[in-house]
């Protein structure tokens, strides 16, 4: 049972435009929400994450957007650049036994062409 | 970068062999997680430590037993490895609850 998908596999932009990666749960029990991002033969790298008690949290060119009652957050790349081709996971977790034990989603590959 | 080291990168074994990975850390965190990534799930938790000696089982652990004896070391053993383990396997290491973890580079593990 996937609690965190990312339904579309691949993503293709232009450089300078926007990209929008998309990712939905199913357990309402989750609090905090990240995205990373993962260059091939490298580990997956922090880029940024939400808590439950916001809607929106900025960080440059990132920008996550969380939507609790539809279950789903995005994130928004802009300007896009060459650079951040890659794949993108997000993943999930909530407050149980302070673990911190994330839940990630399969994973989105960005391909922004020049 | 977090200092996280795994070891080795790269291994080729057979099936029935035991296969042990090492994680490495140098942040002092309380909290290291093992991962596998395959294609079509994401990464997908086999075991974690949250403190020496204190371990549990993930959503992936048959099959799979870890160690963590000192704080800086956490160990991923499969005792008798099977096909169906080939697969990358990360570490990562966190503060705790609502913190980011910090990944290594990854060991690419293949059972022939």
């Amino acid at each position: 049972d996937q609690q965190v998908k990312q339904n579309s596999p691949s993503l293709s932009v232009q450089e300078g435009r926007i990209s929008i990666l998309n990712c939905d749960y199913t357990n309402s029990m989750f609090d905090y929400f990240l995205w990373y991002k993962k260059y091939p033969a490298e580990g997956p790298t922090f880029l940024i994450s939400i808590s439950s008690i916001k809607d929106k949290n900025e960080d440059g060119r990132f920008t996550v957007f969380l939507n609790k009652s539809a279950k789903h957050l995005s994130l928004h790349i802009v300007p896009s650049q060459p650079g951040d081709s890659a794949v993108y996971f997000c993943a999930a977790s909530f407050a149980s036994g302070n673990t911190g034990k994330l839940i990630f989603g399969q994973g989105t590959t960005l391909q922004v062409k020049p | 970068d977090a200092g996280i080291t795994q070891s080795p990168r790269h291994k080729v074994t057979e099936t029935g062999t035991p296969v042990t990975l090492r994680c490495h850390q140098t942040e002092n965190h309380r909290y290291m997680y093992w991962y596998r990534q395959d294609p079509g799930h994401g990464l997908r938790l086999i075991h974690y430590s949250y403190g020496v000696k204190d371990t549990d089982k993930g959503e992936v652990s048959d099959g799979y037993s870890v160690s963590r004896s000192k704080t800086e070391d956490f160990l991923l053993t499969l005792e008798s490895a099977t096909s169906s383990q080939t697969s990358v396997y990360f570490c990562a290491i966190s503060t705790g609850q609502r913190q980011p973890q910090h990944f290594g580079d990854g060991t690419r593990l293949s059972i022939l």
